[in-house]
C-alpha cells in the first residue's frame, strides 16, 4: 500500500535553530497531513494541505507541497525544547479516501 | 469533551488468552479507526467503520476483530493473543472520510507473553 516516507528519521537541533523534515508519497492525493507525537501520547493532528495547494502556514509550521515531486516538507521555525517529538506524514487515497497511510515518522530532537 | 478515550492504557496478557480494546468519541463522529504502532513501522489501520453497524477490513486486519453497536464505540478483540501482536493500538475518529483530519486517543499498550 501507499505509505509516505519522512526523511530524515531522526533530526538533533539547538534551541532557536529551524528544523526541516521531509516526505514524499507514491500515488496521488487529495491532501497530506503532519500530525506529531509525544513519547508516549496519541498522534496530535498538526496540519493539513489539500493538493491544490502549495505552501500552508499554522503558528512556527510552514508546509509545502509539490505534487509533481510527490514530496512535503514541514518546517518548524524557531525551535523549542517543547518541539521535542516524533513527526509523521499521512496520505489518503485519492481514489479510495477512507483511511490516512502514515510514513514511519521523523524523530527530532531539540536540546536547550 | 473527553475526545477519543481509550481503556484500558496496559494490559499484559499470555498466548492464546482473548481481550478486547474499547474506544469511546463524544465528537459525534462517524469514522473511527484502529491502528497499531510498532517500532520502526508507523501507523498501521488495522480496522476501520465509516458508521455504527458498519465494520471494514484495513492493511493488517488478520488475528482482529471488531465492531461498531454504537456511534460513539469502536471495539477491537483479539480471539487468541499471539506475541506478534505485542504493540501500541491507537484507535482515531474523524468526522468525514478517512482522508481528512482524524482525532486519536491516547494508545493502549499490549504485551503479550
Amino acid at each position: 500500500s501507499q505509505q509516505g516516507e519522512e526523511d530524515p528519521q531522526a533530526l538533533s537541533i539547538q534551541e532557536g535553530e529551524n528544523a526541516t523534515m521531509n516526505c514524499s508519497y507514491k500515488t496521488s492525493i487529495n491532501n497530506l497531513q503532519w500530525y506529531r507525537q509525544n513519547s508516549g501520547r496519541g498522534l496530535v493532528h498538526l496540519i493539513l494541505i489539500r493538493s491544490n495547494e502549495r505552501e500552508k502556514h499554522s503558528g512556527r509550521l510552514r508546509v509545502t507541497l509539490d505534487t509533481s515531486k510527490k514530496s512535503s516538507s514541514l518546517l518548524i521555525t524557531a525551535s523549542r525544547a517543547a518541539d521535542t517529538a516524533s513527526y509523521f506524514c499521512a496520505t489518503d487515497e485519492s481514489q479510495a479516501g477512507t483511511a490516512l497511510i502514515f510514513g514511519k515518522g521523523t524523530t527530532l530532537s531539540v536540546s536547550s | 469533551n473527553a475526545g477519543v478515550t481509550q481503556t484500558p492504557k496496559f494490559r499484559v496478557l499470555k498466548t492464546g488468552q482473548s481481550m478486547t480494546l474499547l474506544c469511546a468519541q463524544d465528537m459525534n463522529h462517524e469514522y473511527m479507526y484502529w491502528y497499531r504502532q510498532d517500532p520502526g513501522m508507523g501507523l498501521r489501520l488495522i480496522h476501520y467503520s465509516v458508521g455504527e453497524g458498519t465494520t471494514a477490513k484495513g492493511e493488517v486486519p488478520d488475528g482482529y476483530n471488531v465492531s461498531r453497536l454504537k456511534k460513539q464505540n469502536f471495539l477491537l478483540g483479539l480471539e487468541s493473543a499471539a506475541p506478534s501482536q505485542t504493540s501500541v493500538y491507537f484507535c482515531a475518529s474523524s468526522y468525514v472520510a478517512g482522508g481528512e483530519t482524524q482525532y486519536f486517543g491516547p494508545g493502549t499498550r499490549l504485551l503479550v507473553l
